[in-house]
């Protein structure tokens, strides 16, 4: 079956812009996942959302980052004003649940370049 | 605060040789230690530990979790240049809500 998928695969943007980056979870899987890898640093979690909830934001870095889910699928991560801190790229992982013994599968990741 | 540390950071190791990755940890909060595979683009999941003293074992790689000194490590056997990638160590909180990574190990293999 599909995996996670990630679009677009990469963007550049000026500074100031809007950027909104989509992913596509495993069929079937309820729980889904942010995170960003910058150059240099691990694996840094951004949000969780079980269905269409996000109970954990804890990981955004500023209000200018939001994301939503809809119909317990599809999700788009949104970075507003951007910034050149802001360049990573940006993963999307799923899980079939929060259970015990069910691991993430992640995207191939957009990479966001801000010129 | 939460953090895994991995090391070392890169190893370079002719193909054949056997290799150990260390991944130790202090979480709060500790539900399972995971290990991902990362080569161009996504991490692809290898194990996932949740007891101690418990081998993982899928072909040459193995994985062992140690949760009394707070540590695992990866061994990979005969390495093949195939192996060559960034080893990823990551703890997933109690609730199962999130991963903390390590900054991963580079796994080069020249043939």
């Amino acid at each position: 079956g599909a995996g996670v998928s990630q679009s677009p695969s990469n963007k550049v943007t000026e500074k100031g812009k809007d950027v909104e980056l989509r992913c596509d979870p495993i069929s079937g899987h309820t729980a889904l996942y942010w995170y960003r890898q910058s150059l240099g640093q691990g694996l840094e979690f951004l949000i969780y959302f079980q269905g269409n909830s996000a109970p954990d934001k804890s990981g955004l870095p500023s209000d200018r980052f939001s994301a939503e889910r809809t119909g317990g699928s599809v999700s788009t991560l949104t970075i507003q004003r951007t910034q050149q801190e802001d360049s990573a790229v940006y993963l999307c992982a799923s899980s079939l649940g929060v259970g015990v013994g069910q691991p993430q599968h992640f995207g191939d990741g957009t990479r966001l370049s801000i010129l | 605060e939460d953090k895994v540390v991995q090391s070392p950071l890169s190893l370079v190791v002719h193909e054949g040789d056997t290799v150990t990755l260390n991944c130790s940890y202090e979480v709060t909060n500790f539900r399972s230690l995971l290990w991902y595979k990362q080569e161009k683009k996504a991490p692809t999941f290898l194990f996932m530990l949740t007891s101690s003293g418990i081998e993982k074992k899928s072909g040459r790689l193995s994985s062992i979790l140690d949760k009394k000194e707070l540590f695992s490590i990866l061994n990979i056997t005969a390495t093949q240049t195939g192996d060559s990638a960034v080893y990823l160590c990551a703890v997933e909180n109690q609730a199962g809500t999130a991963l903390i990574f390590g900054k991963g190990t580079t796994l080069s293999v020249s043939s």
